[in-house]
């Protein structure tokens, strides 16, 4: 299984609502990540996960909280979003150090 | 620090033309290197990637890419494109070490036909 499943596939909120994205993985990996994706551009890093803890955080708002819960599943809390967080959402997974990183199909958020 | 360059924000080309992307990097110590491509309202697929060994790599779907040290060069390739081909193609960089992989700002292909 070489895959990464994320949920939901769309996601609508308004600003003072929580929601949650979700991503998972069955491939052994121990590294989990976020990415940030807007229009037209690369993917921007957010948070990396190794071995179940949080190893980087790129200055992320705190309205935005990962979790994870175990090896295969990561979690994004959100809250008090704004617009401006309106973006793709994507998870992806590799081995901690070396190979490539795979992609899941991401979480289209529209924030309200 | 790491840092990767895509000459060509748009490379437009006629269907069963060949084409080629350009990307560049930075990097002091030696890197992975890799192609992923994004089709229209989907998350990243990995095209190719080289790690060590043979300096061209190829993909299953007539995509290749050379490795190029001299030149920190991994200039994608394919010899005649198809309209499914049409997406955006991100080159990207990591350290052997490192669980942060460095993006281009990306390349757009699209195919007339």
């Amino acid at each position: 299984d070489t895959e990464v499943t994320q949920t939901p596939k769309h996601l609508v909120m308004g600003m003072t609502n929580k929601k949650s994205l979700k991503c998972e993985q069955h491939m052994g990996h121990r590294a989990m990540y976020w990415y940030k994706q807007k229009a037209k551009k690369p993917p921007e890093l957010m948070f990396v996960y190794s071995y179940e803890k949080l190893s980087i955080n790129e200055s992320v708002p705190s309205r935005f909280s990962p979790e994870c819960p175990n090896s295969s599943l990561l979690n994004l809390h959100l809250h008090a979003l704004q617009p401006e967080d309106s973006a793709l959402y994507l998870c992806a997974s590799s081995q901690p150090s070396g190979g490539e990183q795979f992609f899941g199909p991401g979480t289209r958020l529209t924030v309200l | 620090a790491q840092s990767v360059t895509q000459l060509d924000s748009q490379v437009p080309v006629f269907e069963e033309a060949p084409v080629e992307l350009r990307c560049n990097y930075s990097s002091s110590v030696s890197v992975y290197l890799f192609w992923y491509v994004q089709y229209p309202n989907q998350g990243l697929q990995l095209l190719l990637k080289y790690l060590s060994g043979s300096t061209l790599v190829e993909s299953i779907n007539g995509f290749e890419a050379e490795f190029n040290k001299s030149q920190t060069s991994f200039h994608l390739r394919k010899p005649s494109v198809h309209i499914s081909d049409t997406a955006e193609y991100f080159c990207a960089v990591r350290r052997p070490s490192a669980s942060k992989i460095i993006f281009g700002s990306g390349t757009r292909l699209s195919i007339r036909p």
